[in-house]
């Protein structure tokens, strides 16, 4: 079945670095959307990406819509420590007529102060 | 702005009880979903609904029942509840038009003794 694999499943940086995560699947998709979970918590909408080539930000993240529409890339720039958490790409698609959603295994994002 | 609204945020029930989880939504969305959530397995779909009184089965229906009696709710039962279904159920709802963002409450944390 469809699935979307995501990189890098973990990762420790230091507070102020750069970070970026990426999403592929084997299909293609029409719109690519980015979550953050908290422990705890529910997902929150990030980013949502609607057109192949597309680049959008949100404050300090940007996410881009890949070319082949296969993939999709998430940047935070200058990371804090309440970036912490998990980052989800998720993308809908219609199997049967009705849209169902299916999530990568996420990013666990950890940030050393 | 868009709010997802789960009953509980956590609840401890016995082995055998009946349980129910309840979700609410305001943005008058067509589509509801019930996730479970576990360390390593992701988000996986139990049951949707893309309009009140229909449902669908998701990946993991055994053991679940749904009741989408009016629009903007929409439960989830476990029949008798088992030791395995201790976990972390999210909501999550969009809207019927395709390719649009799910929006998710802040989940419930499910232990069952």
């Amino acid at each position: 079945g469809q699935q979307l694999n995501q990189s890098p499943q973990s990762m420790f940086i230091q507070e102020g670095e750069d970070v970026s995560m990426n999403c592929t699947s084997s299909s293609i998709f029409n719109t690519w959307l980015w979550y953050k979970q908290d422990p705890g918590e529910g997902p929150v909408l990030l980013i949502a990406l609607y057109k192949a080539g597309e680049l959008t930000s949100n404050g300090r993240l940007t996410a881009q819509f890949g070319i082949t529409r296969k993939d999709s890339f998430l940047n935070i720039s200058a990371s804090i420590p309440s970036d912490v958490g998990i980052y989800f790409c998720a993308g809908p698609f219609m199997p049967s007529g009705t849209y169902k959603y299916i999530f990568g295994t996420g990013t666990r994002l950890k940030v050393l102060a | 702005d868009v709010k997802v609204t789960q009953s509980s945020r956590y609840l401890v029930k016995r082995t055998g009880e009946k349980v129910f989880l309840e979700c609410v939504q305001d943005m008058d969305h067509e589509n509801m979903f019930w996730y479970r959530q576990d360390p390593g397995l992701g988000l996986r779909l139990i049951y949707f609904s893309y309009d009140v009184k229909m449902k669908e089965k998701g990946d993991i229906p055994e053991g679940y029942s749904v009741s989408r009696e009016k629009k903007e709710r929409f439960s989830l039962i476990l029949e008798s509840a088992s030791t395995n279904q201790t976990s972390m159920y999210l909501c999550a709802s969009s809207p019927y038009r395709g390719n649009q963002p799910q929006h998710f409450g802040d989940g419930t944390r499910l232990s069952i003794l």
